[in-house]
């Protein structure tokens, strides 16, 4: 099945820097890539997405590439402020089966937004 | 329009006993997945519910069920409950046209203690 690693599991950055949090994915077959932010509390919110056909997409202060060769895709978010403090997930998953087989999850990066 | 919600929110169980926790996913929604939560594991995922029928289904033991009604609201179930069951299940909807995966939007969660 398929195994996602993701690192750093934690990432202190200045406010208003970028941070950067990288996933590998072991099955070739995996072709949709979520991320996911969660604060104290809450479920996981998407804050975006990328499919297997695009390397690169953005929206605003957050953008996420794709290297389908090198099995690993990052999340990229500029200009950070306090509210982007939360625990961020990384996401795997195949469809060409006909259905979802189900997210296989990363084990989080909790970010921290120094003031 | 609402999001998805999943009830209740806390839960204190004993030892073999059993549970059923419920989840409405947003309306429209067809897809309706289980995930559980630990510090130790990160998110896992249980199984996954199109149209009434079992679709997918994650590595947990047989004392984990689930089904999924009409209106695609689904409930989970978890029966002889054990100390290790202590987790945040969390519930998850999407749109799945064309069975096609597509963006899986949380619940709050329901937080289950088993004492």
């Amino acid at each position: 099945g398929e195994n996602v690693e993701q690192h750093p599991s934690t990432l202190s950055v200045q406010e208003g820097d970028s941070a950067v949090i990288k996933c590998t994915y072991s099955d070739s077959a995996s072709n949709y890539f979520p991320w996911y932010k969660q604060e104290l509390g809450k479920g996981p919110q998407l804050i975006i997405d990328i499919r297997s056909n695009v390397g690169e997409k953005k929206d605003q202060r957050i953008a996420v590439t794709l290297n389908k060769t090198a099995k690993h895709f990052s999340l990229h978010i500029t200009e950070t402020q306090p509210e982007d403090s939360a625990v961020y997930f990384c996401a795997a998953s195949d469809d060409s089966g006909g259905g979802a087989d189900g997210l296989t999850f990363g084990k989080g990066t909790h970010l921290i937004i120094q003031p | 329009k609402a999001g998805v919600t999943q009830t209740p929110r806390y839960l204190i169980k004993t030892r073999g006993q059993q549970v059923t926790l419920s989840c409405s996913p947003i309306s429209g929604h067809r897809s309706v997945s289980w995930y559980q939560q630990t510090p130790g594991q990160g998110l896992q995922f249980l199984f996954e519910y199109f149209s009434e029928t079992q679709r997918n289904k994650g590595n947990f033991p047989g004392r984990f069920s689930g089904r999924q009604f009409s209106n695609s609201r689904s409930e989970m179930n978890v029966s002889t409950l054990e100390l290790g069951d202590s987790a945040l299940y969390l519930c998850a909807s999407s749109l799945d046209l064309n069975r096609v995966i597509s963006e899986a939007f949380f619940g709050q969660g329901t937080r289950l203690t088993v004492v």
